[in-house]
């Protein structure tokens, strides 16, 4: 199975500090979609971002950026200036167009220390 | 109200018990997806669904089994609940038309625990 992986199981870092997750993805298609979900302690997931395969630009939205590089199959989540409300687990995953099932990471757990 | 909805949100019963996970949705999308989450492992596929009559099995369906009643209906059943079945259950919606692009629709989740 093409796997999704996120090495860092659990950070921790000073609020305002900014902190970056890794996200590497398999896959032997040229047409997938990227995600990033949050999942904060009360559950729910929450979607955050979908990327394609043919936009590699990165994206800024507020204290979030994303980093999608195709050369070294990565898509990685930053945080700027991260915030006690930002602790989650927070999920990678990947879509592969005509599979149409989404593949997860298995998450990092990240805690802002206040 | 919210577009997916997962009932119960929490359960707890015991070994041998049968348990439905029950899953509806508002959003008229035609596909369905049952997911469970373990801590370190992330959300795993048992099953999907992308009609009425097309049902198809996840990376981990063994001792699962699921019905879809109808288009918004997506029940996810355990015949004889094991502990190693406890966990946090997500049923999810997508829309793949041509103009989508993947998103999943999640519910609430469901914690089930099985003694």
């Amino acid at each position: 199975a093409q796997k999704v992986t996120q090495a860092q199981t659990e950070i921790s870092v000073v609020e305002k500090e900014d902190v970056t997750l890794d996200c590497v993805y398999e896959t032997r298609d040229t047409t997938y979609y990227l995600f990033w979900y949050k999942q904060p302690p009360s559950g729910e997931l929450v979607f955050l971002i979908r990327r394609n395969s043919f936009d590699e630009q990165n994206e800024i939205s507020g204290r979030y950026s994303w980093n999608f590089q195709k050369s070294t199959s990565s898509f990685n989540f930053t945080i700027t200036a991260s915030q006690v409300v930002d602790s989650a687990v927070y999920f990678c995953a990947r879509l592969d167009f005509g599979n149409e099932k989404l593949t997860f990471g298995t998450g990092t757990r990240l805690t802002i220390i206040p | 109200d919210a577009d997916v909805t997962q009932t119960p949100r929490n359960r707890i019963t015991k070994t041998g018990k049968r348990i439905m996970l029950e899953c509806s949705q508002t959003k008229g999308h035609d596909r369905m997806y049952w997911y469970r989450q373990d801590p370190g492992l992330g959300l795993r596929l048992i099953y999907y669904s992308f009609d009425v009559k097309d049902i198809n099995k996840g990376e981990i369906s063994d001792g699962y089994s699921v019905s879809r009643q109808a288009q918004a209906k997506f029940s996810l059943s355990l015949e004889s609940a094991i502990p190693n079945q406890t966990a946090l259950y997500f049923c999810a919606t997508s829309d793949l038309s041509s103009s989508a692009t993947g998103e999943l629709f999640f519910g609430e989740g469901s914690r089930l625990t099985v003694l």
